[in-house]
């Protein structure tokens, strides 16, 4: 079985520019969950998605966006972006009551 | 707030010795899920072991095993005769659960990264 895989695996942006990053999670899970992980501040919970709902958010300014497609796929959009985003994006699934599952991640530099 | 510590930011052993990595977390739910993930090198969380606030039944895997004590908020992980192999960043989750009883997001600890040499 195919786990959960993201796209791509490294982005070179410029400040301004927006970035889409791109996660397919484990067939059957209906939840997508997205993290980021920057240097200096730990892995924190972006957003939350579950049968193309958005059901969540953590702490980010709404120029970080998404989206979840009828396949459960899932896009993370970001906006204007800023030196500040460069980190690793990772993406998670899930189904029903069990843990999450994470992708290998999307390194987003912004120059 | 939920709120995940990991005092310790990183330990070095040599192979075959035990190592036990801390973890101590606050909630206010009484019912949350706690998580342990190994980050290798290549950057992809690998799961390594869930538990329920319900269930405070120690777990024994291979060479690894956890122990959860609700009454001190810990949730600590033991290498047994750790391996080069084990050398990685671990990091201990904590997830709320939401209106259904499903654990949804992660709180995570900064992590401990665990050197193992020969």
């Amino acid at each position: 079985e195919a786990g959960v895989t993201q796209s791509p695996t490294h982005l070179i942006k410029t400040r301004g520019q927006q970035a889409t990053l791109r996660c397919s999670p484990i067939s059957g899970h209906t939840s997508v969950y997205w993290y980021q992980q920057a240097l200096g501040l730990g892995l924190q919970f972006l957003l939350w998605y579950d049968e193309g709902e958005e059901r969540n958010r953590g702490n980010f300014p709404p120029r970080f966006s998404g989206r979840q497609f009828p396949n459960y796929s899932s896009e993370l959009n970001v906006n204007a972006l800023e030196l500040e985003d460069s980190a690793l994006y990772l993406c998670a699934s899930q189904q029903g009551y069990n843990e999450q599952f994470f992708g290998p991640g999307t390194r987003l530099t912004v120059l | 707030a939920q709120k995940v510590t990991q005092a310790q930011t990183e330990i070095s052993v040599v192979e075959k010795e035990d190592v036990t990595l801390d973890c101590v977390y606050e909630t206010r739910d009484t019912t949350y899920y706690l998580f342990w993930y190994k980050q290798p090198p290549s950057g992809e969380l690998v799961f390594l072991i869930r538990r329920n606030s319900f269930d405070e039944q120690n777990e024994i895997s291979g060479r690894y095993s956890w122990n959860f004590q609700k009454s001190t908020s810990s949730f600590n992980f033991t290498i047994t005769a750790s391996q080069v192999v084990d050398s990685a960043v671990y990091f201990c989750a904590l997830s709320e659960a939401d209106f259904t009883g499903t654990a949804s997001k992660l709180t995570f600890g900064t992590g401990t990264r665990l050197q193992v040499t020969l």
